[in-house]
């Protein structure tokens, strides 16, 4: 079953636009992760922030994460048309599984 | 690149069949973990494997095995193929067991159609 759901399911924004997902969850976590997949090939890990982080910046990218409401955001900021992909969030409890939500497909059109 | 790499990227099977899937790992990652994706859906957990003993497990039906092996190279084998089994399957390695602060690093997936 999924844990995780990604909010909005799609989005279309312009070249240059900073672009949002969300991420809600279910159960209490060690750690969210955020990965991009091209076109239903391998996923490439983004960022991971842990349970008593609040904030988290790489690049282009700030993810921040409240507990207390169970949910995490990825912006990317000035997009471009090489970030059009699909990311999904997932979160860490017991062990290395990484249980999935169902993921948000972003489209930067040039 | 990931360093990890899996084998066939595609193959097309019947229902009833049997089919074996392989990973070879990032060196010195003694995790090894599978995971289904289906059109459309975020990937599934399956099985993880550390230094060849199988450490957890999804809720797939026992037909879902696998093996570890010394040289960090894995399979995921399924038998009696279903239509539903047709999916996207992935490999992910880490270094350590607990994995809780780790990334894990995939591989580009074997796409699996069964008819």
């Amino acid at each position: 079953s999924q844990q995780g759901e990604e909010d909005p399911q799609a989005l279309s924004i312009q070249e240059g636009e900073n672009a949002t997902m969300n991420c809600s969850y279910k159960t209490s976590i060690n750690n969210l992760q955020w990965y991009r997949q091209n076109s239903g090939r391998g996923l490439v890990h983004l960022i991971l922030i842990r349970s008593n982080e609040r904030e988290k910046h790489s690049g282009r990218l700030r993810v921040t994460l409240d507990t207390s409401k169970k949910s995490s955001s990825l912006l990317i900021t000035a997009s471009r048309a090489a970030d059009t992909a699909s990311y999904f969030c997932a979160t860490g409890t017991s062990g290395s599984r990484l249980t999935f939500g169902e993921g948000t497909q972003l489209t930067v059109n040039p | 690149e990931t360093g990890v790499t899996q084998s066939p990227t595609h193959l097309i099977k019947t229902r009833g069949q049997q089919v074996t899937l392989r990973c070879s790992s990032q060196s010195g990652h003694n995790t090894v973990s599978w995971y289904q994706q289906a059109l459309g859906q975020g990937p599934q957990f399956i099985f993880q494997y550390y230094r060849e003993e199988e450490n957890g497990r999804g809720n797939f039906p026992p037909r879902f095995s696998g093996l570890q092996f010394p040289n960090y190279s894995s399979e995921l084998n399924v038998n009696a193929l279903e239509l539903d089994d047709s999916a996207l399957y992935l490999c992910a390695s880490s270094p350590g067991l607990a994995g809780i602060q780790e990334t894990q690093y995939f591989g580009p997936g074997t796409r699996l159609l069964v008819l």
